[in-house]
């Protein structure tokens, strides 16, 4: 069985400050991994995935995300963040080795930027 | 330009009530699924569907009810049976071409009891 943990309901961070969204997950062969990001009565936007390689992860708006094997994480950073980023972020797993193709999703993580 | 098209975007249900959300895609993607959404528990996978004419249950298909006879549309039934509808309910689609494809979601459909 696959599944993603999210540790925190909501993060709070000053604009300009560093700000990271944590993510754990379990699978039972090697994980594919996305972040995604759900503005207020919309759908999700995709925003980086692992897939292997590379531990640092680039994606869309500045957002990165580190693949850590060892301690089963993946967590989203972006260095300097912006009042537009404040949103619902999800964390996503997929098991290469299994024959479902859906995703598990975790609970979400609220990141709130105030000016 | 190319997207998924979810419909309507709110919808309300009576008691006994059967309700359809449409789905509709153009990016010419083979799989498709179907999301509920309730706060505080993130998404949860009701059907998917990899290819026409197929589909599975996914975690939570109790209640609910699918069809794929067309590659772009995959509309999702809210049954009676399914006795706490209320939700947002998001439709996705990726490429099989590569099984690390993102998937990509529409706008929702917002589901309430009347």
């Amino acid at each position: 069985a696959q599944s993603v943990a999210q540790p925190e309901d909501q993060v709070n961070v000053a604009e300009g400050n560093p700000l990271t969204v944590k993510c754990t997950y379990s699978v039972s062969g090697n994980p594919y991994l996305f972040w995604y990001v759900q503005y207020p009565n919309r759908g999700l936007q995709f925003l980086l995935k692992y897939i292997t390689g590379d531990n640092l992860v680039k994606g869309s708006y500045g957002f990165e995300a580190e693949f850590n094997k060892s301690q089963t994480s993946f967590h989203l950073k972006k260095p300097s963040a912006l009042v537009s980023d404040s949103a619902l972020y999800f964390c996503a797993v997929k098991d290469m080795d299994t024959g479902r193709r859906a995703l598990t999703f975790g609970s979400g993580t609220r990141l709130q930027v105030q000016p | 330009d190319g997207g998924i098209t979810q419909s309507p975007k709110y919808l309300f249900r009576k008691e006994g009530q059967n309700v359809t959300l449409s789905c509709e895609q153009n990016l010419n993607h083979d799989a498709m699924y179907w999301y509920r959404q309730d706060p505080g528990q993130g998404l949860r996978l009701i059907y998917y569907s990899q290819i026409v004419n197929d589909f599975q249950k996914g975690d939570i298909a109790e209640g609910y009810s699918v069809s794929r006879e067309k590659k772009e549309s995959f509309p999702l039934t809210v049954t009676s049976a399914q006795k706490n509808p209320t939700a947002f309910y998001l439709c996705a689609s990726s490429s099989e071409t590569g099984v690390n494809q993102p998937q990509h979601f529409g706008d929702g459909t917002r589901l309430s009891i009347l």
